[in-house]
């Protein structure tokens, strides 16, 4: 079974553009959970979905960062507009809620860089 | 507030020799504790667990080593091999909630 599918891997862009972020997680499992990492903080949890609701957003930086699972397959990251300090590795992740040792599956990552 | 802290950036070790990364945590509520490795380019995989109700866990060459008294943790890795430079991140969890947190992550480097 493919892990979680993230794109792009990689993405430059302009300060002051929009960027979206995109997920899909593993079949079946039915927690989400953005992750973003910098040397600076580490790994912090953004948000995370439980059934395609959002349950605790409260690691969002600001009103410039949103996320939304329309449905079990897809969730977006997107941040409006985008600032150089947003520069970093934005990792998704999913589990399945009820899994003895609640681990979490990352995907690959993607690599922002905000210039 | 920084719930769960590794303060060790780096650690350098010669092959064959064990390797030790130590985690510290704050809030007692924590009952779940994970290590997971990362290798450049990729997103972390999960290594090893413990629960609180143990002191140990082991899998192969990876031991983990809970001290709840001392609200720390740590990871022994023997014998160390060159594929294990990575960077290891501790993250603990209370049990029914969903929320992994993590520390800032110890960057492996092991030595021919």
């Amino acid at each position: 079974d493919a892990g979680v599918i993230q794109s792009p891997r990689h993405e430059v862009t302009e300060m002051g553009q929009e960027v979206t972020l995109r997920c899909k997680p593993i079949s079946g499992h039915n927690s989400l959970f953005w992750y973003r990492q910098t040397m600076m903080r580490g790994l912090e949890l953004l948000i995370y979905f439980n059934n395609n609701v959002p349950i605790d957003d409260s690691g969002m930086p600001e009103d410039r960062f949103s996320a939304k699972m329309p449905n079990a397959s897809f969730s977006t990251l997107k941040i409006q507009p985008s600032e150089p300090r947003d520069s970093a590795v934005y990792f998704c992740a999913s589990s399945l809620t009820g899994l003895a040792g609640v681990e979490q599956f990352f995907g690959p990552g993607t690599r922002l860089t905000v210039l | 507030d920084q719930q769960v802290k590794q303060n060790s950036p780096s650690l350098s070790v010669q092959e064959g020799r064990i390797s030790i990364l130590n985690c510290d945590y704050t809030n007692s509520m924590f009952d779940y504790f994970l290590w997971y490795k990362k290798y450049p380019a990729e997103g972390p995989t999960f290594l090893i667990s413990i629960s609180s109700i143990k002191d140990k866990n082991e899998d192969g060459r990876f031991t983990v080593f809970l001290n709840k008294s001392a609200k720390h943790l740590s990871l022994h890795i023997v014998p160390s091999q060159p594929g294990d430079s990575a960077v290891y991140f501790c993250a603990a969890i209370i049990q029914g909630a969903q929320k992994l947190v993590f520390g800032q992550g110890t960057r492996l480097t092991i030595n021919p």
